[in-house]
């Protein structure tokens, strides 16, 4: 059984920081590609940041790019997200997603999500 | 990036009837490989996004065959056969074929 478990998300003013943290398991971690998606208040889903399994290949979103930076512990099977120079428009749930396929731009699993909350 | 337009944004279906969601796509969406790189997620209220149907109009495990999909290259269509009340939720369809993965905006689904 696939489990993701998110945590680290709580309240924090604009332009600070903030980690969260995904634990895995269930799975060959290490195989894996993971993401990470959010969902706004009152907003959809948008993907957020992907990291390869090895760790040499990065996406992220514009919105991002430059502020977020997605890591992994293949050890600890965690993936992570580096959230710095936080703004309002940050505050969402943050899901990570386990890659289909392994290497999929989409994910077969996601976690229950941490509320990241910026104000 | 590939721009993802869903209707309606909401729909009340009475349960037993049928369903159907509209997801267009700014660029076709057909890979070289033959698949449409199309993925449609269900979350459920106070849930995480489910995997419904994936590449190539794949239902995800456990998901029941009422979930269809049909269409190829920029136009695609989720038809769920018979609406049952645990069904309630938002709908989201994605494209995987290209970075960034992009989303439609949702449609919200409801039960007369």
């Amino acid at each position: 059984q696939v489990y993701l478990v998110e945590s680290g998300g709580g309240m924090v003013q604009p332009g600070n920081s903030l980690r969260l943290s995904c634990a895995a398991s269930g799975f060959s971690f290490n195989m894996y590609s993971m993401h990470w998606v959010r969902r706004a208040p009152g907003k959809g889903l948008e993907w957020v940041a992907s990291l390869s399994n090895t760790g040499n290949k990065r996406d992220y979103s514009d919105s991002v790019k430059g502020r977020f930076t997605i890591s992994r512990d293949n050890f600890q099977s965690t993936v992570f997200l580096q959230m710095d120079s936080l703004r309002s428009d940050d505050t969402a749930v943050y899901y990570c997603g386990r890659a289909r396929d392994r290497d999929g731009r989409d994910f077969d699993y996601s976690g229950q999500g941490t509320l990241v909350t910026v104000s | 990036d590939i721009v993802m337009t869903q209707s309606p944004l909401s729909l009340s279906v009475t349960p037993g009837d049928p369903a159907s969601i509209s997801c267009r796509s700014s660029q076709s969406l057909l890979h070289t490989n033959g698949y449409n790189y199309l993925d449609w997620y269900l979350q459920r209220p106070g849930q995480s996004p489910q995997l419904l149907i994936s590449v190539n109009s794949r239902r995800a495990s456990g998901v029941p065959d009422r979930f269809s999909v049909s269409g190829s290259g920029t136009d695609f269509t989720l038809t769920i056969r018979r609406v049952e009340a645990d069904d309630v939720g938002v709908y989201y369809c994605m494209q995987a074929l290209q970075t960034p993965p992009t989303f439609g905006q949702g449609t919200r689904l409801d039960i007369k």
